[in-house]
């Protein structure tokens, strides 16, 4: 069984522009989660969804940044525009029932210059 | 309030027992976790406890719970270089979906 992907790996961006995180979550998993890891720090929650309904988004920075998640099923995070304090490393995760172990994707690494 | 710290670095001999400690601020978590994160890989549960226990071993893992003092560590018998990982200290809330994580403590393995 495949586990979470996220697409890219790594992404380098300057400041101003655009980018788009991809999360592909367990198959048959409904919950879908956010996380980042900024500057080697502790790795913050950004927003968890249900389905395609956004069932906590107290995580989210500020309007730059927008989840969505159209048919339930992979995810992305787009971060619009970007700035030099996003760079870090963007976790996503899944879980089958709400209290159920998160499993989580090998992240993506990324640099705002 | 929500906070975990742990300290950044630990560097153990091959062999030896490597002891990484954690503190969290609010005791009314439900479960404690222990994540593992290799270079290039994504985060890898490695061990809960429910905050109803004081102990929790497997295998060459024990963790050990202080509710009275808000203290989690992970001992690791017998180190291994394939033991050389993020090691990061989490909780979370029995209602909440969120996982409260630290910083992460990077274990080092000498020879």
């Amino acid at each position: 069984e495949a586990g979470v992907t996220q697409f890219p790996s790594h992404s380098v961006i300057e400041k101003g522009q655009t980018v788009t995180l991809r999360c592909d979550p367990i198959s048959g998993h409904d919950n879908l989660y956010w996380y980042r890891r900024v500057m080697g720090k502790e790795i913050k929650f950004l927003l968890h969804f249900v389905k395609e309904s956004k069932q906590d988004e107290s995580g989210m920075p500020n309007n730059r940044f927008l989840a969505e998640r159209t048919g339930g099923t992979y995810s992305t995070l787009k971060v619009q525009p970007a700035e030099l304090e996003d760079s870090g490393v963007y976790f996503c995760a899944s879980s089958l029932g709400q209290g159920g172990e998160q499993f989580f994707g090998p992240g993506t690494r990324l640099t705002v210059l | 309030g929500e906070d975990v710290e742990q300290s950044l670095f630990l560097s153990v001999r091959e062999g030896d027992s490597s002891v990484i400690n954690c503190t969290y601020t609010d005791s009314s978590s439900t479960y404690l976790y222990w994540y593992k994160q290799e270079p290039g890989a994504g985060l890898q549960l490695l061990t809960y406890i429910f905050s109803n226990m004081d102990m929790k071993q497997d295998q060459r893992l024990t963790v050990l719970l202080n509710k009275k003092d808000k203290h989690l560590s992970l001992r690791i018998a017998d180190t291994q270089t394939g033991d050389s990982a993020i090691y990061f200290c989490a909780e979370k809330f029995e209602s909440a979906s969120k996982i409260i994580f630290g910083s992460g403590t990077r274990l080092s393995i000498r020879p």
